[in-house]
C-alpha cells in the first residue's frame, strides 16, 4: 500500500517558468515531509523539507507547501533552470511511523532550453 | 571529504548466487539503512540500523541479510532467496536516525542477476 503518492511520472517546462511538482500521502501521523533530487545512476539528494508545523519553506528557488487537511505537498520551482531536470522523490516520516521514511514513486521533470 | 562510498556501481551475479553490497560512510552518523528502488516505483526500505550490532527490518527485508559490526559500515548480502534480487540499492545514513533527520544517499550499486 503506497503511503505518499507521486501522480504524475513525468513533467515538461520551459527554461524560466515554474515547475510544480505534487505529492499526497494517506497517513495523518507523518509530521516530516522532503523533497529529493536524482539523477539517472546517482543516489538522491537531499534539496528541502517542511515540518507540518509550517505550511511553506523557502530555500532560494526552491518552495515546499503542505496543505495537512488536504494531506498534499508541492514543491515549487522558480524559476526552472535546465540543470533542474531529474527525478524528484517527496518522502514523508512521522515519530509513530518507526522513523522510517516512505518515498513517492518520483516525478521526471525536463526544464527546455 | 565526507560522504557515503557504495561498491561497486555495477554488479552481475548469476542466479542462486549471494551476494554482499558494501556501505560505507566518513560521516560519524549512527543510522544507516539499505533502500531497493525498481522502475516505477518509489524507494522501498529493506533494513536500517541505528546503532552498532542492532539492525531492524523495513517492509521488504525478506531474502535480506545485514550486519552492523562498525559504526562506519552496513553491508547488505542478497540472498539466493530473494526472488527478484535484480535492481539499484541505495545505501543511506542519518545523524541519529530520527524521523526528522535528514538521510544522505550514496551512488547506489545497480544489481543484476543473469
Amino acid at each position: 500500500d503506497q503511503q505518499v503518492k507521486q501522480n504524475s511520472p513525468s513533467l515538461s517546462v520551459q527554461e524560466g517558468r515554474i515547475s510544480i511538482l505534487n505529492c499526497d500521502y494517506t497517513n495523518s501521523m507523518f509530521d516530516y515531509f522532503l523533497w529529493y533530487k536524482k539523477y539517472p545512476a546517482e543516489g538522491p539528494t537531499f534539496l528541502i523539507s517542511i515540518s507540518s508545523i509550517k505550511d511553506k519553506n523557502e530555500d532560494g528557488r526552491f518552495t515546499v507547501f503542505l496543505n495537512k487537511s488536504a494531506k498534499h505537498l508541492s514543491l515549487h520551482i522558480v524559476p526552472s533552470q535546465p540543470g533542474d531536470s531529474a527525478v524528484y522523490f517527496c518522502a514523508a516520516s512521522g515519530m509513530t511511523t518507526g522513523n522510517q521514511f516512505y518515498f513517492g514513486t518520483g516525478t521526471s521533470l525536463t526544464v527546455i532550453p | 571529504d565526507g560522504g557515503i562510498t557504495q561498491s561497486p556501481k555495477y554488479l552481475f551475479r548469476k542466479e542462486g548466487q549471494n551476494v554482499t553490497l558494501s556501505c560505507e560512510q566518513n560521516l560519524n552518523h549512527d543510522a544507516m539503512y539499505w533502500y531497493r528502488q525498481d522502475p516505477g516505483q518509489g524507494l522501498r526500505l529493506i533494513y536500517y540500523s541505528q546503532i552498532v550490532n542492532d539492525f531492524q527490518k523495513g517492509d521488504i527485508a525478506e531474502g535480506y541479510s545485514v550486519s552492523r559490526e562498525k559504526k562506519e559500515s552496513f553491508p547488505l548480502t542478497v540472498t539466493s532467496a530473494q526472488k527478484n534480487p535484480t535492481a539499484f540499492y541505495l545505501c543511506a545514513s542519518s545523524i541519529a536516525g530520527a524521523d526528522t533527520d535528514t538521510q544522505y544517499f550514496g551512488p547506489g550499486t545497480r544489481l543484476t542477476v543473469l
